[in-house]
């Protein structure tokens, strides 16, 4: 069954400074992946997602992520992080045998002023 | 455009009650899904439906009923509440299967105590 793991729980960065979160999924095929973005008290937003070719993709605030079969890994990452950008990150894999998104735990990023 | 809405954005029950929460979408979306949210678990699907009068069980199904009676409109009961429903309900619509952007709501707090 696919499966997304984000092992990092808790991330804190400074402002102005890059950042990238970890996100490895479990697939046989080419999967599906998507990254999601919860503000505090608000539901999910999408920042970005992958389904085929250029395997950089680039989403909104400026969030990009790059997808690595050979890793089995679908990065996000930003170069400068701005305080409004503390939130909770959700990775995220297409299920196709149970019809369903399939998400990780999340990583909670922290702004640093 | 309201996007999704859900209500109440709190509840408070006692074991055995029973609720109906509920999830409307002005987009004129055709999928509607029901996520619950627990720490460090992600999202988990628990009812989905690809249009009016039609829903299927996702991934956690068990203790929870939906109907979609209209198309803007998608209702998650609970009959007998349990302490282990204790959890964040988000609903999301997207226009077409899960691959496409899911636009999420608010989310509602349940505490069973």
């Amino acid at each position: 069954a696919q499966s997304v793991t984000q092992p990092d729980i808790h991330i804190t960065v400074s402002e102005g400074a890059s950042l990238e979160l970890r996100c490895n999924y479990s697939y046989g095929a080419t999967p599906y992946l998507f990254w999601y973005v919860q503000s505090p008290g608000q539901g999910l937003q999408l920042l970005l997602k992958y389904f085929s070719g250029d395997t950089l993709v680039q989403g909104i605030k400026g969030f990009e992520a790059e997808f690595k079969r050979s890793q089995s890994s679908f990065n996000l990452r930003k170069p400068s992080v701005h305080w409004s950008d503390a939130a909770e990150y959700f990775c995220a894999v297409y299920n196709n045998a149970g019809n369903m998104l399939t998400f990780g735990g999340g990583t909670r990023l922290m702004v640093k002023p | 455009n309201a996007g999704v809405t859900q209500t109440p954005k709190f509840r408070v029950l006692k074991t055995g009650q029973s609720m109906t929460l509920l999830c409307a979408q002005d987009m004129n979306h055709e999928y509607m899904y029901w996520y619950r949210q627990d720490p460090g678990m992600g999202l988990r699907l628990i009812h989905y439906s690809v249009g009016e009068g039609t829903t299927a069980k996702g991934e956690v199904p068990d203790g929870y009923n939906v109907s979609r009676l209209k198309k803007q409109n998608f209702l998650l009961g609970l009959e007998s509440a349990a302490p282990s429903q204790t959890s964040v309900y988000f609903c999301a619509s997207s226009s077409d299967w899960f691959t496409d952007t899911q636009y999420f709501g608010p989310g509602t707090r349940l505490t069973v105590l």
